[in-house]
């Protein structure tokens, strides 16, 4: 059975700092792996997705990684600001009917 | 830039009673989904449809859930009779394929009393 797991569970840090979250998952037969971000009482939107086959995927100051043989994935947020402030959340997909998996997330908070 | 839309954002309703959440799924993707959100908890997926049938569905969604496509836009979750513990944010969800990109609605807080 499928667990997806988010290091750290909450994040402190000063603005500026480049940062990064970790997100593991047990089995590493995956079709992708989505990160997501939520925003408190709000939906989840989608920042990148990277298909098994992809080793990482960028979006701006976003850069995720895969490593599907050892189970993790990275966010790495360069030079982060306030508005970066959110839970994030990293999820897998390992059936042919679009179930997605889904970690705890991490709650980031960047302090001006 | 095209959402996926959900109402009502939030609906509080009387224990026993039934509910259905709505969703307007992006209009050119083929799969759909309802996932929930309990305070403090991950996001648990509840089921899966596709060309009108439910493709996956998992333990939470049993015989008090139902789902249906009505017409060529709308996508809904019924709960039929609500329980205290059904209180969650729901979301709805859809994608092109299984395996491209998912984008989820805002959810529908359901506060069951």
């Amino acid at each position: 059975k499928q667990e997806v797991t988010q290091i750290p569970a909450a994040l402190s840090v000063p603005e500026g700092e480049n940062l990064v979250l970790n997100c593991s998952f047990t089995d590493s037969a995956i079709y992708n792996l989505q990160w997501f971000r939520q925003d408190p009482g709000k939906g989840l939107t989608s920042l990148l997705l990277i298909q098994s086959s992809q080793r990482e995927q960028t979006s701006g100051r976003l850069n995720a990684s895969l490593d599907k043989s050892s189970g993790r994935s990275t966010l790495y947020i360069a030079a982060s600001q306030p508005g970066d402030s959110a839970t994030y959340l990293c999820a897998v997909l390992s059936s042919n009917t679009g179930k997605l998996i889904f970690g705890q997330g991490t709650t980031l908070q960047v302090k001006p | 830039e095209p959402e996926v839309t959900q109402t009502p954002s939030h609906q509080v309703t009387q224990m026993g009673q039934e509910v259905i959440l709505r969703c307007v799924p992006i209009s050119n993707h083929l799969y759909f989904y309802w996932y929930r959100q309990i305070l403090g908890q991950k996001v648990e997926f509840l089921v899966s449809f596709y060309n009108n049938e439910i493709s996956e569905k998992s333990e939470i969604f049993d015989d008090q859930f139902s789902v249906e496509r009505p017409d060529g836009s709308n996508f809904t979750l019924k709960i039929r009779s609500t329980k205290l513990e059904d209180s969650a944010m729901y979301f709805c969800a859809s994608s092109v394929g299984v395996g491209t990109e998912a984008f989820f609605g805002q959810g529908t807080r359901l506060t069951v009393v």
